[in-house]
């Protein structure tokens, strides 16, 4: 059973980077991507981006400049950094792993999920 | 990008009924690239339908997924109180995978 858990900062000023971990245990790391997904106080989902286990990397054009992902294979960790924040980017950020099997790189669903961290961009 | 359009924002029913969530797509979406979740306040969400009909692992047969091109449907039937929610849809057709809004479903 993948089990994924999170954590980092929560409590940002504006301007600052957003940097975020999530360690994956109990399944395979090899053949996925793991995504971060965020969702902002009562509003829908917005994937930010991926990163597989060799650290190929997709990005949202929307936030693209701002955004990098990473993977440690030897910790069986993903992190995120979010540079320049500001309060729109408040948010509940998830990490998830992407598709039910390994290697099927185009079947983009989520299942498991962690269990959120709110960040929180405030002066 | 394609945008998701979710309908209603709402849908308030009672324990035994059917519900019936609607998701219209921007422009037309390959049925093996569509799915549905459910969140429940304070959890991630949960895949349900992915490929537009099929049920996820442990997903009740109560919950059904149809549509094609740019209309999409969940219905769920015999409505029980622990499907009280918000439901996403989502595409994986095109570039970036994008989500609707959600609908909330009160029982």
């Amino acid at each position: 059973q993948v089990q994924i858990q999170q954590w980092g900062a929560g409590l940002l000023k504006p301007s600052e980077t957003l940097s975020l971990t999530c360690a994956v245990s109990g399944g395979s790391f090899s053949g996925y991507y793991w995504s971060w997904i965020r969702q902002a106080p009562g509003k829908g989902l917005e994937w930010l981006a991926e990163v597989n286990h060799s650290g190929g990397t997709n990005y949202n054009p929307a936030l693209k400049s701002r955004v990098t992902v990473s993977v440690d294979t030897f910790k069986v960790q993903v992190s995120l950094r979010l540079k320049s924040v500001t309060a729109a980017d408040t948010a509940v950020y998830y990490c998830a792993r992407v598709g039910r099997r390994a290697y099927h790189y185009d079947e983009k669903i989520y299942g498991p999920w962690g269990q959120g961290a709110l960040v929180t961009v405030s002066s | 990008e394609t945008v998701l359009t979710q309908s209603p924002g709402t849908l308030s029913l009672s324990p035994g009924a059917r519900a019936t969530l609607s998701c219209r797509a921007s422009q037309s979406i390959d049925t093996t690239y569509f799915a549905w979740y459910q969140q429940k306040p304070g959890q991630a969400p949960r895949l349900l339908i992915y490929s537009t009909t099929t049920r996820a692992t442990g997903i009740s047969d109560r919950f059904t997924g149809s549509g094609s091109g740019t209309d999409f449907t969940l219905t769920i039937k015999r409505l029980q109180s622990e499907d009280s929610a918000v439901y996403y849809c989502q595409q994986y057709d095109g570039w970036p995978q994008t989500f609707g809004q959600g609908t909330k479903l009160e029982i």
